[in-house]
């Protein structure tokens, strides 16, 4: 499996600024997701990140609050716009390998609070 | 026992015990399937997958049972340890005639092995 770094680990940012998080995986993936993890709760899909074009957002998630890049097919970066207490949450990356049938692999997240 | 928490459902066990985590589906159409753990600060680590056109499958220690007709997953883990206490969710991937369907992950079942 791919080994998959993200940045920061955990931040603690004031409430109206915008924070980039980063993952960046040690071999070329197909596939890039971030997901959301709220306090206490399971996983939610934010996004699916497109290498070269725009991603493609969730339901009740939108491009100007979560921008996303994908410059290539090793890193992807997220931004949470804007931030209130509502963004406080693990914000993970995921990647899917080459072949069809092979399960997501996950960074460890970063741990965010906003004040 | 198995009750429901705040927030996840909790499962706690003796060591040694074989241990049986279950999770409903809600999607017939979904033709993937996959256990993962999630210790505290960290990602969700992969433990075992399934495919629709099988019932059971092993590893080393766990075992994955899928029930299509009502819509059911299990996971066991033989003779558990203290290691196995994590928070262990499944998700499903909605068939979407590719390889890459999204994945939808279940609410999550907090496991803790008593010594």
């Amino acid at each position: 499996s791919a080994v998959i770094s993200q940045k920061p680990s955990r931040d603690i940012c004031q409430r109206g600024t915008s924070l980039t998080i980063q993952c960046q995986v040690d071999s070329q993936v197909t596939m890039m997701f971030w997901y959301r993890q709220q306090p206490g709760q399971s996983l939610t899909l934010i996004a699916t990140a497109n290498q070269g074009s725009e991603a493609t957002y969730e339901s009740g998630f939108v491009i100007d609050k979560f921008p996303i890049s994908r410059p290539n097919l090793t890193f992807s970066t997220l931004t949470v716009s804007n931030m209130s207490p509502e963004d406080s949450s693990i914000y993970l990356c995921s990647v899917a390998l080459g072949t069809a049938n092979q399960p997501q692999h996950f960074g460890d997240g970063t741990r965010l609070s906003i004040l | 026992g198995e009750s429901v928490g705040l927030h996840l459902p909790t499962l706690s066990v003796q060591e040694g015990d074989n241990s049986i985590i279950n999770c409903a589906y809600s999607n017939s159409a979904s033709d993937y399937f996959i256990w993962y753990k999630q210790e505290s600060g960290k990602g969700p680590q992969f433990i075992i997958d399934i495919r629709s056109n099988m019932d059971k499958r092993q590893g080393q220690r766990v075992t994955v049972l899928l029930n299509k007709t009502v819509k059911h997953l299990s996971l066991q883990i033989a003779a558990t340890q203290p290691g196995d206490s994590a928070v262990y969710f499944c998700a499903e991937r909605r068939a979407l005639g590719t390889s890459y369907g999204k994945l939808t992950f279940g609410q999550g079942t907090i496991l803790t092995v008593h010594p």
